[in-house]
């Protein structure tokens, strides 16, 4: 299946300033990928679907504002977390969609929040 | 609306140990269903999957049976072995959707 990169793996920021995730498709050109959002022992939360060349469609009570997320191209989808605060401090993972059905994943981003 | 239920963990297993882990889902129509297995400090992989009813998905020794009439998935392994230990994830994503929906995890611990 498709290799999923993400960077980096851990940031550590403080309070107010905004911190980009790259997600990156290493072989495979992904019209569509997924940005999750992971807490301590709990499930994925999907935040939005990314697709390449329009916006990102966003799941309720998700900030677009707060979370921009760019997919400009095949290989590079894009998560921006702006003006960040403590609370925003999360585990989060984008995956890559391959057929109509088959999901691969990122080793996610560890985000702190200071 | 969609939505999947596993059994909460943490389960703790011996060596050479049966495993079950259960996973009921509710969806319209006909999911596709999945188990997705997270090592400690790596990333989701696809462990197996099964897209209509009465599919048998395996791999690694483990299987899941999609069961159509009592909406379950439930994950099994005859022999658990240390390297087992990992969170598990059953996920289903809709007829009608892209994004998978996911059960909250079961953590397996597996000693010698």
């Amino acid at each position: 299946g498709a290799v999923v990169s993400q960077h980096p793996s851990r940031v550590i920021c403080k309070s107010g300033t905004s911190v980009k995730i790259e997600c990156r498709s290493l072989d495979f050109q992904a019209t569509t990928m997924f940005w999750y959002r992971q807490f301590p022992k709990q499930s994925l939360m999907l935040m939005a679907t990314s697709n390449e060349g329009s916006k990102a469609t966003y799941e309720q009570g998700v900030e677009k504002d707060k979370f921009l997320i760019n997919h400009a191209s095949l290989t590079l989808s894009t998560l921006t977390v702006t003006s960040a605060h403590p609370e925003d401090s999360s585990f989060y993972i984008c995956s890559v969609r391959e057929g109509v059905s088959e999901q691969y994943f990122g080793p996610g981003t560890r985000l702190t929040v200071t | 609306g969609n939505s999947v239920t596993q059994m909460e963990g943490p389960v703790t297993l011996s060596e050479e140990a049966f495993l079950t882990i259960n996973c009921t889902y509710t969806a319209t129509g006909y999911p596709s269903l999945f188990w997705y297995v997270q090592y400690p400090g790596e990333g989701l992989q696809l462990l197996l999957k099964a897209t209509k009813a009465d599919d048998k998905g395996s791999n690694k020794g483990f299987e899941a049976t999609y069961r159509k009439e009592t909406t379950s998935f439930h994950l099994e392994k005859g022999s658990v072995q240390v390297s087992d230990s990992a969170v598990y994830f059953c996920a289903l994503i809709s007829q009608a959707g892209t994004a998978l929906i996911f059960g909250k995890g079961t953590t397996l611990s597996v000693s010698s």
